[in-house]
């Protein structure tokens, strides 16, 4: 079956250090998205690729960093300038094309600072 | 710039009666798409129903339907004949045409069915 697969679903990160969120899809979607969620709040968004090698900030990218070698892999390093890292994180994908196509949402990883 | 509010945090309904969330915007974009999307305990974001601004007629899906009111700029879902299995996080999102690959997303309401 299609879909998002993130991983891990738990992570803990101990101070000053960089820690990967991974997000694999096989959907055949351009576009991909990264999102904090804090507990009781909604998402926002981090950052975004609608191409291979291209990407654009989002509303909070500060302390993120991300890269887009693959079609199929967006991938969301949370580094140590990243102060307050912990949140549930999601990825989304969506396809290109017709306007009311939805973006198609992992399972998320909740991380968590030791 | 785009917003979402959602008025609601928590709300809490029989099972089987109808319940309606509410969701207003703000946008600038003569055209734009709102969703809306469900979030269980366990996490996930499942895809509920899409309106787009051009639409003539509310979207239905199923138990799921949009009043659409454009000139109040209100996007509410309407779930009807409530289910225990409803009870989740619900969020309404917007879409419009000039950050067409974003969404922004509401505060959300946690909705729970009572038996």
């Amino acid at each position: 079956d299609g879909g998002i697969t993130q991983s891990p679903k738990y992570l803990f990160r101990k101070e000053g250090q960089n820690v990967t969120l991974s997000c694999e899809q096989n959907l055949n979607h351009d576009a991909m998205y990264w999102y904090r969620q804090d507990p009781g709040q909604g998402l926002r968004l981090i950052y975004y690729s609608q191409i291979v090698n291209d990407f654009q900030k989002g509303d909070i990218a500060e302390g993120y960093s991300v890269s887009r070698e693959k079609k199929e892999s967006f991938p969301l390093t949370v580094t140590s300038a990243q102060k307050n890292p912990t949140a549930f994180y999601l990825c989304a994908s969506r396809g290109q094309g017709v306007y009311n196509q939805p973006q198609h949402f992992g399972d998320g990883t909740r991380l968590s600072i030791l | 710039a785009q917003k979402i509010t959602q008025t609601q945090p928590g709300m809490f309904v029989q099972e089987k009666e109808a319940v309606t969330l509410d969701c207003t915007y703000d946008t600038s974009d003569q055209s734009y798409g709102l969703f809306w999307y469900k979030q269980p305990s366990s996490g996930e974001m499942i895809f509920l129903i899409y309106q787009g601004s051009y639409d003539e007629q509310n979207a239905t899906e199923g138990r799921y339907s949009l009043n659409f009111q454009k000139a109040r700029k209100s996007a509410n879902l309407v779930i009807s004949a409530s289910q225990l299995g409803d009870s989740a996080m619900y969020f309404c999102a917007m879409r419009g045409v000039q950050g067409a690959q974003k969404l922004v997303f509401g505060q959300g309401t946690r909705l729970t069915i009572n038996p």
